[in-house]
């Protein structure tokens, strides 16, 4: 059973437009939601996160959103860089911490 | 503060040989865990630590073994190696399990042949 699902694997975007990375949930136990940014050869580091009590969180060229009635969340990033580019993860966590599958962002100059 | 540390950064192992992927932290984190990552898998939880001498199986703990002696330390050993556990292993910490950022070491490449 797969709690968390990134259903994109790969997104392509031009530079200076809107990034929109996506992740729906099953279990609606939660705290928060934490998205992470992982480039190739390192570790993942953290980017943003969002209580489950709270609907957005803003932080800088990054905004989460959830819908918890639609149990969805997405990412947004305005305007996309290419230094933007790599691979995204979605977080649930709640007890032990179960990430999505990943999605590839690929923002091209 | 050097965060988390992991050795080797590379292994190549021959089928049913053991070894332990090292993993510390310097930043007095409660929670620890192991993750590997496989093409279109995403980070699967092998392992984690909320503390001292408390371990638990994640999702995909099958071959793996864990203990946590100390705070620094998390040590995964893999007892008898096999194909299936090629990949790249992460560890990582937190200061709580719920809420907190993970921060990720630079993983591990393993290869087994």
């Amino acid at each position: 059973d797969q709690q968390v699902k990134q259903n994109s694997p790969s997104l392509s975007v031009q530079e200076g437009r809107i990034s929109i990375l996506n992740c729906d949930y099953t279990n609606s136990m939660f705290d928060y939601f934490l998205w992470y940014k992982k480039y190739p050869a390192e570790g993942p580091t953290f980017l943003i996160s969002i209580s489950s009590i709270k609907d957005k969180n803003e932080d800088g060229r990054f905004t989460v959103f959830l819908n918890k009635s639609a149990k969805h969340l997405s990412l947004h990033i305005v305007p996309s860089q290419p230094g933007d580019s790599a691979v995204y993860f979605c977080e649930r966590s709640q007890g032990n911490l179960i990430f999505g599958k990943g999605t590839k962002l690929s923002v091209k100059p | 503060n050097a965060g988390v540390t992991q050795t080797p950064k590379f292994q190549v192992l021959k089928t049913g040989q053991s070894m332990t992927l090292q993993c510390a932290q310097d930043m007095n984190h409660e929670y620890m865990s192991w993750y590997r990552q496989d093409p279109g898998m995403g980070l699967r939880l092998i392992h984690y630590s909320v503390g001292a001498g408390i371990t638990d199986q994640g999702e995909v703990p099958n071959g793996y073994n864990v203990s946590r002696s100390t705070t620094e330390d998390f040590p995964l050993r893999l007892l008898s190696a096999a194909p299936s556990q090629t990949s790249v292993y992460f560890c990582a910490s937190s200061s709580t399990s719920g809420g907190n950022e993970q921060f990720f070491g630079p993983g591990t490449r393993l290869t087994v042949l």
